[in-house]
């Protein structure tokens, strides 16, 4: 089974709307990391988030840890069709022992 | 199917000494990616092969890492000789051919390689 549960699956939004996608573990985390990975290419860096109820923002998207670090969400506010591409949590469920979400596949329509 | 697969899981060298990491992708997997994590920060990109070629390389760190993929199979990456700033977690991930619509062209990580350098 998953040790990180990332929801949905996929997602389909009209460009312009707001959307949330979870990343959600059994254990307390070490330290929570969000990645998208665009069309044919690897992955992209996109915040870092290790103290319980810290948010982090960068441009228009902002992701929350819980204060139990076991629960985290990605929003993405007014998406746009670049916004698209697939996104993973990665966290340390140990210290520097870091495991994978299955992603979450955005698609932004026009 | 077998998922990613790396060896080894551990690897424990002093400085100086050679270390080569394995990494069998996915069967039918085009596109392979090779990351490394040092020290709790977040991953960071080294290179990307499409079959046996390598497409973007420019995360590699300097010319004590080398990195192959003959055939179009499984990779190694080859650290010669290490430092102490070597040290962290070697990640590989594969992927199907994106130019694929039927394929979903995600990323399929292994568990990692954590090499030490004492």
């Amino acid at each position: 089974s998953q040790e990180l549960e990332q929801s949905p699956q996929s997602l389909i939004v009209q460009e312009g709307k707001n959307l949330t996608i979870n990343c959600t573990s059994s254990k307390t985390l070490y330290g929570l990391y969000w990645y998208k990975q665009k069309y044919g290419e690897g992955l992209i860096f996109l915040m870092m988030l290790q103290k319980g109820g810290e948010e982090k923002s960068h441009e228009k998207i902002t992701a929350k840890l819980d204060e139990k670090k076991q629960q985290s969400s990605l929003h993405i506010t007014a998406s746009q069709p670049s916004h698209a591409g697939i996104y993973l949590c990665g966290a340390d469920i140990l210290p520097h022992d870091m495991r994978f979400g299955a992603g979450t596949r955005l698609t932004v329509k026009p | 199917e077998a998922g990613v697969t790396q060896f080894p899981s551990h690897s424990v060298i002093e400085k100086g000494q050679t270390v080569t990491l394995r990494c069998d992708p996915i069967s039918g997997h085009d596109n392979l990616y090779w990351y490394r994590r040092v020290m709790g920060k977040e991953i960071k990109f080294l290179l990307h092969f499409v079959k046996e070629s390598k497409q973007d390389e420019s995360g590699m760190p300097n010319n004590r890492f080398l990195a192959e993929r003959t055939g179009g199979t499984y990779s190694t990456l080859k650290v010669q000789p290490a430092e102490l700033e070597d040290s962290g977690v070697y990640f590989c991930a594969s992927s199907q051919d994106w130019n694929d619509r039927l394929n979903t062209g995600e990323l399929f990580f292994g568990e990692g390689s954590r090499l030490t350098v004492l």
